[in-house]
C-alpha cells in the first residue's frame, strides 16, 4: 500500500538537544510538507518543499530545519532553538499538478523531559 | 486572525442522528476549499474537495456544500455512526500562493452509542 511513514510515533527532546523526525513516502509525489499541530489550533506550516533539494520556509520555520535528498524523504530537524517544541507533527505530500488532496502521515508526538 | 473559521468547536449527537458543521472564510483569492477527518491520534484524511464552480460535493454519508459568494461551507453527516467520532477540519487553499493551505481548528464530533 502506498502512504507516507513518520517515524518515531513518540519522541522526547533533552534540553540543549536536536531531534530528528523521519517522513518518507511511497506515493511518488514531488511536494512535502511538514506542519506542527497544537490543540485548539489549526496545522501551521513549518516548511515544504515542492522539488528535490529545493525547499521554503513556512509561517514558523524559526528553530527547524529540513532536508530533500530524495523525493521520498523529508525529515525535519527540531534544533534547541526551539524553545517550545511540545507538540503533534505531520507529514505530507501530494502531486503538484491540479487540487489533489494531501497525504498525510499519523504524526510524531514531540515532548521536552 | 485566522482566516478559516470553524463552528461548533465541539458537539455531541447520538448515533443516527445527522449534524452540520459550518466553516467560514476570508481568504483570497479563493482556489478550491477541503474538509478532512483526522481521527485522534492519526493524521488527516481527505473527505472532499470543491472548486469555485461546485457547490456540492458527497463522499458517502458526508456531504459539503459551499457558497463562494458569502465565503461559507458545510459538512453535513448523515445517519452518524460511532466512527465519526473525530475532528473535521476546512481547509482553504488560495490561488496565488502554492503549497500555502489554510487550515481551520477543526470541530470534534462525538457519537453517542
Amino acid at each position: 500500500d502506498g502512504g507516507i511513514t513518520q517515524s518515531p510515533k513518540y519522541l522526547f527532546r533533552k534540553e540543549g538537544q536536536n531531534v530528528t523526525l523521519s517522513c518518507e513516502q511511497n506515493l511518488n509525489h514531488d511536494a512535502m510538507y511538514w506542519y506542527r499541530q497544537d490543540p485548539g489550533q489549526g496545522l501551521r506550516l513549518i516548511y515544504y518543499s515542492q522539488i528535490v533539494n529545493d525547499f521554503q520556509k513556512g509561517d514558523i520555520a524559526e528553530g527547524y530545519s529540513v532536508s530533500r535528498e530524495k523525493k521520498e524523504s523529508f525529515p525535519l530537524t527540531v534544533t534547541s532553538a526551539q524553545k517550545n517544541p511540545t507538540a503533534f507533527y505531520l507529514c505530507a505530500s501530494n502531486r503538484r499538478d491540479g487540487n489533489q488532496p494531501q497525504h498525510f502521515g499519523d504524526g510524531t508526538r514531540l515532548s521536552i523531559l | 486572525k485566522n482566516q478559516v473559521e470553524q463552528s461548533p468547536q465541539s458537539l455531541i449527537i447520538l448515533e443516527g442522528k445527522n449534524c452540520t458543521l459550518q466553516c467560514n472564510y476570508t481568504v483570497s483569492p479563493f482556489s478550491n476549499l477541503r474538509w478532512y477527518k483526522q481521527d485522534t491520534g492519526r493524521g488527516p484524511v481527505s473527505l472532499t474537495i470543491m472548486t469555485f464552480s461546485e457547490n456540492t460535493k458527497s463522499n458517502g454519508r458526508y456531504t459539503a456544500t459551499l457558497d463562494a459568494d458569502t465565503k461559507q461551507s458545510s459538512l453535513h453527516i448523515t445517519a452518524s455512526q460511532l466512527s465519526d467520532s473525530a475532528s473535521y477540519i476546512c481547509v482553504v487553499v488560495r490561488a496565488d500562493s502554492w503549497g500555502k493551505f489554510q487550515f481551520g481548528a477543526g470541530t470534534q464530533v462525538v457519537v453517542t452509542p
